[in-house]
């Protein structure tokens, strides 16, 4: 089974700021790796898949990097919508499915 | 646009089962595999389970093997997640996911989810 893990737990950041999450595989993914933003009492939704694309209505302040095992989700200039909870979800061993535990994105 | 559309919140006894459903709410029902993901309280998001309608195949995660059974009814045009032996940890809300016709693989609709509540 592959392993995910986010880092970090938790990220203070203030508005107008860049911010930096980082997903790692245990095994390579390719490029086969979402990011799903959650708000409180929200489900998911999906921000980025195939590691960099962005997904429909999704703003480009949010980008997707990475390959193989390290991914990164940067958001350029945080807005006061973007904290929430963001994971990232590989889907390299389709139809099996793994999700990170994800990263709280809180106000500084 | 097509939405995802959850049966109700449950409450159960520990020791019993759930079942809970989900229904596209337009499009092909076999253009939908449909997954289902649960939130316990607090925690993160944990993939239990999938299955692609045009096939009738479904995939469980190991944790889940033996006590999850997803299903889909295509004359119902809606999918079903039944959880067995219920125990206070299953307390949760349960959603279902699945790729929009056309995509495979990543999630892009979601269900509001089904909150179950385990308690004697």
């Amino acid at each position: 089974e592959i392993v995910m893990t986010q880092s970090p737990a938790t990220l203070s950041v203030s508005p107008g700021e860049r911010a930096t999450l980082s997903c790692r595989a245990s095994q390579s993914l390719s490029s086969n790796l979402a990011w799903y933003q959650q708000k409180p009492g929200q489900a998911p939704r999906l921000l980025i898949y195939g590691a960099s694309t962005r997904a429909t209505d999704i703003p480009a302040r949010f980008s997707g990097t990475g390959s193989g095992t390290e991914f990164t989700l940067t958001i350029s200039s945080l807005q006061s919508e973007d904290f929430a909870v963001y994971y990232c979800q590989q889907y390299s061993s389709w139809p099996k499915y793994t999700f990170g535990q994800g990263t709280k994105l809180e106000f500084k | 646009q097509v939405h995802l559309v959850q049966s109700g919140a449950e409450v159960k006894k520990p020791g019993s089962s759930v079942k809970v459903s989900c229904k596209p709410s337009g499009g092909a029902f076999n253009n939908y595999a449909m997954n289902w993901v649960r939130q316990a309280p607090g925690q993160g998001l944990e993939w239990m389970g999938g299955i692609n309608p045009m096939f009738n195949t479904s995939t469980y995660a190991r944790t889940f093997q033996g006590r999850v059974t997803i299903t889909a009814d295509e004359s119902t045009s809606t999918a079903y997640m039944e959880l067995s032996s219920l125990g206070s940890e299953d307390t949760a809300v349960y959603y279902c996911a699945s790729p929009a016709p056309g995509h495979y693989y990543y999630m892009d609709l979601w269900g509001k989810g089904t909150t179950v509540t385990v308690s004697s």
